[in-house]
């Protein structure tokens, strides 16, 4: 089955851009989709299909993917940014397509 | 205003089963694919199962497949999940998530889930 692999935890100044990457074989050739979940509380999406962003999400999220790697890009990060961050597929070739990286826990210092 | 309301969670025995339900608002239930994603206390997200519009696309997750079986009522715009022969990893927190794809690809609004927790 597809697997993603994301670093567990990525650290970063207030002001300065965190970048939180998805590995996965080829997966540049599947739409990746990021979520932000904040304790307590339901994952949001963020990102979709790659680098779209949902109504309501600050531009300061973007979303890249290319070869065997996808990055979700925060700049100007906000104190309000810390959460937990997964990246998410749909492996249509899978008997059980829905994929989910491990996550990351950003840090903002 | 899209709403997703889990309900049906509580303390099982193992083996036992419980069925969830997921009431949708603010949307055409019966044009999207619906999802069901779990959560263990103080682990990541896990995708459990997905269902299309019209119930033509089912899928499992290994870890679930022959115990829980997905379900959609587009009448009631209600979602379920009859889960049977639970066990002590089954415990989670589980939402149900809407789904803009045709056979699933990923969740654009998220319920705030319900707690199941197996245990003897």
């Amino acid at each position: 089955s597809y697997v993603l692999t994301q670093p567990p935890s990525v650290s970063v100044a207030p002001g300065q851009t965190a970048r939180i990457t998805c590995g996965g074989n080829n997966i540049g050739s599947k739409s990746v989709h990021w979520y932000q979940q904040k304790p307590g509380q339901a994952p949001v999406l963020v990102v979709y299909d790659d680098s779209d962003r949902p109504s309501g999400i600050p531009e300061r999220f973007s979303g890249s993917n290319s070869g065997n790697t996808a990055t979700l890009t925060i700049s100007r990060v906000e104190a309000g940014d810390e959460a937990d961050y997964y990246c998410q597929v749909w492996d249509s070739s899978s008997d059980h397509p829905g994929v989910f990286g491990g996550g990351t826990k950003l840090t903002v210092l | 205003e899209v709403q997703l309301v889990e309900s049906g969670g509580g303390l099982v025995k193992p083996g036992g089963s419980l069925r969830l339900s997921c009431a949708a608002s603010g949307f055409t239930f019966s044009s999207y694919s619906m999802n069901w994603v779990r959560q263990a206390p103080g682990k990541g997200l896990e995708w459990v199962s997905s269902i299309s519009s019209s119930s033509s696309y089912i899928y499992y997750a290994d870890s679930v497949k022959g115990r829980f079986t997905i379900s959609r009522d587009n009448a009631k715009n209600s979602l379920y999940l009859q889960m049977n022969s639970l066990r002590a990893e089954d415990t989670a927190v589980y939402y149900c998530a809407r789904d803009p794809g045709p056979t699933g690809d990923h969740c654009d609004y998220w319920g705030q889930g319900t707690l199941v927790t197996v245990s003897s």
